[in-house]
């Protein structure tokens, strides 16, 4: 099965900008065009804040990009605000194992 | 607006059974795909299973393969995860979220419904 490797935690001052990395280890080459990112507050619902590798959904900050190099996707948050402070999850579907792949997640920490 | 309730968390002995509800409204159920998602304390997400828009077509994670079956009743815009032979490692806040198809990405979530093994 593929693998999503994520750092544990991130950190950047208010007004910065940060990148939270997911390299995926994986023969299939689908997968990074699958790749979406969500934010999670603890105890509240998960959030989708970027789908099918750098597309973001009506209503979410224009401060939140998705790019993509070699074998790693990465999420770029700009102008870091209080209430970005949050788990950060990337994820993709396998087609060979008809199933999905989370990464570990990153903690945001704003400053 | 879209809007996904779970229900039927608490807690079970291991070895036991328990069914989980997701209410959905605010969109047509019966044109999306449906999943589970799990979050062990302090761990991370967890895909668990998915259901087609019609029920056909249902996958699950290995770690639960045999022991979950998701079902939905598209008449009551409700999709259900039946946990059999639950264990310890089963514990976890339990997330329904809704996909176009299995294969799309998980554009709404609920809030979630704890569940706890414990003797």
């Amino acid at each position: 099965q593929s693998a999503l490797t994520q750092p544990a935690s991130v950190s950047g001052s208010l007004g910065q900008s940060i990148t939270i990395s997911c390299t995926i280890s994986s023969s299939d080459v689908a997968i990074y065009y699958l790749v979406s990112w969500y934010q999670h507050h603890p105890g509240k619902a998960p959030k989708l804040m970027i789908h099918e590798g750098t597309k973001r959904p009506s209503g979410v900050s224009h401060r939140f990009s998705a790019s993509k190099s070699g074998n790693t996707v990465s999420l770029t948050i700009s102008g870091l605000q209080a209430e970005d402070e949050a788990d950060y999850y990337c994820s993709s579907y396998e087609r060979r194992s008809t199933s999905w792949v989370f990464g570990g997640g990153t903690r945001l920490t704003v400053l | 607006q879209v809007q996904l309730v779970e229900s039927g968390g608490g807690v079970v002995q291991p070895g036991r059974s328990l069914r989980l509800s997701c209410a959905a409204s605010g969109f047509t159920f019966n044109s999306f795909a449906m999943h589970w998602v799990r979050q062990a304390p302090g761990k991370g997400l967890e895909w668990v299973t998915v259901t087609s828009y019609d029920g056909s077509n249902n996958y699950y994670a290995e770690s639960v393969k045999g022991r979950f079956t998701i079902s939905r009743d598209n008449s009551k815009n409700t999709v259900f995860l039946q946990m059999n032979s639950l264990r310890t490692e089963d514990t976890a806040v339990y997330y329904c979220a809704r996909g176009k198809v299995p294969e799309s990405y998980l554009d709404y979530w609920g809030q979630g419904t704890l569940v706890t093994v414990s003797s």
